[in-house]
């Protein structure tokens, strides 16, 4: 367990569609970073999140968006879905400009139709 | 730019033996730390061993270790006295340690598939 919690767990949208998947970071962690793994890859960097503000963003259009609240939880909205975003997005949680490694959440799958 | 390379998609081992899982790098960071995850089908990513481009010595967590040689810039896990759940996913990756300002990201590699054998 790494105190790391994803929800929903599964999710089906249409084509088009928005969607929101939310994040809690570990206790203590106020980075949180979001990975999109497409099935039998690796995962992606989409963004990350510190103190609130992204301070960082992969190769990813600006249909993918974030937040992070005061209490370090998290969202990634996806707009217009497409067929492709269809995926295991993950988020991982760390403290801030430290050795430490991300610590990644079960996931949340998503199916676009 | 930074890239990891796992060349095995699947590997087998006989339950007790040990298992070599390959990784190799490339970067024109100095510092960098590198990773490996399990990944049960599940989904979630476990974390398992971390080793630093400055460790003189290679990281050991358990059953786990990493065989670090830099100048290869290569980074195996080496899994001993396998057990069936070790079955999984298994990925290696990298993030660059400089200074804060800029997102530290993790590249991960396309991962290797291990099956433990009963």
């Amino acid at each position: 367990e790494t105190g790391v919690t994803q929800s929903p767990t599964h999710l089906i949208k249409t084509r088009g569609q928005q969607v929101t998947l939310r994040c809690s970071s570990q206790s203590g962690h106020n980075t949180v970073s979001w990975y999109q793994q497409a099935l039998g890859q690796g995962p992606q960097f989409i963004f990350q999140y510190y103190r609130e503000e992204e301070n960082g963003r992969g190769n990813f259009p600006p249909r993918f968006s974030g937040l992070q609240f005061p209490n370090y939880s998290s969202e990634l909205n996806v707009n217009a879905l497409e067929l492709d975003d269809s995926a295991l997005y993950l988020c991982a949680s760390s403290p801030k400009d430290s050795q430490e490694t991300q610590y990644f959440g079960p996931g949340t799958r998503l199916l676009v139709l | 730019a930074q890239k990891i390379t796992q060349t095995q998609p699947g590997m087998f081992v006989q339950e007790k033996e040990a298992v070599t899982l390959d990784c190799t790098y490339d970067t024109s960071d100095q510092s960098y730390g590198l990773f490996w995850y399990k990944q049960p089908s599940s989904g979630e990513m476990i974390f398992l061993i971390y080793q630093g481009s400055y460790d003189e010595q290679n990281a050991t967590e358990g059953r786990y270790s990493l065989n670090f040689q830099k100048a290869r810039k290569s980074a195996n896990l080496v899994i001993s006295a396998s057990q069936l759940g070790d079955s999984a996913m298994y990925f290696c990756a990298m993030r660059e340690e400089i200074s804060s300002g800029s997102a530290r990201q993790l590249t991960f590699g396309s991962g290797t598939q291990l099956t433990v054998l009963p």
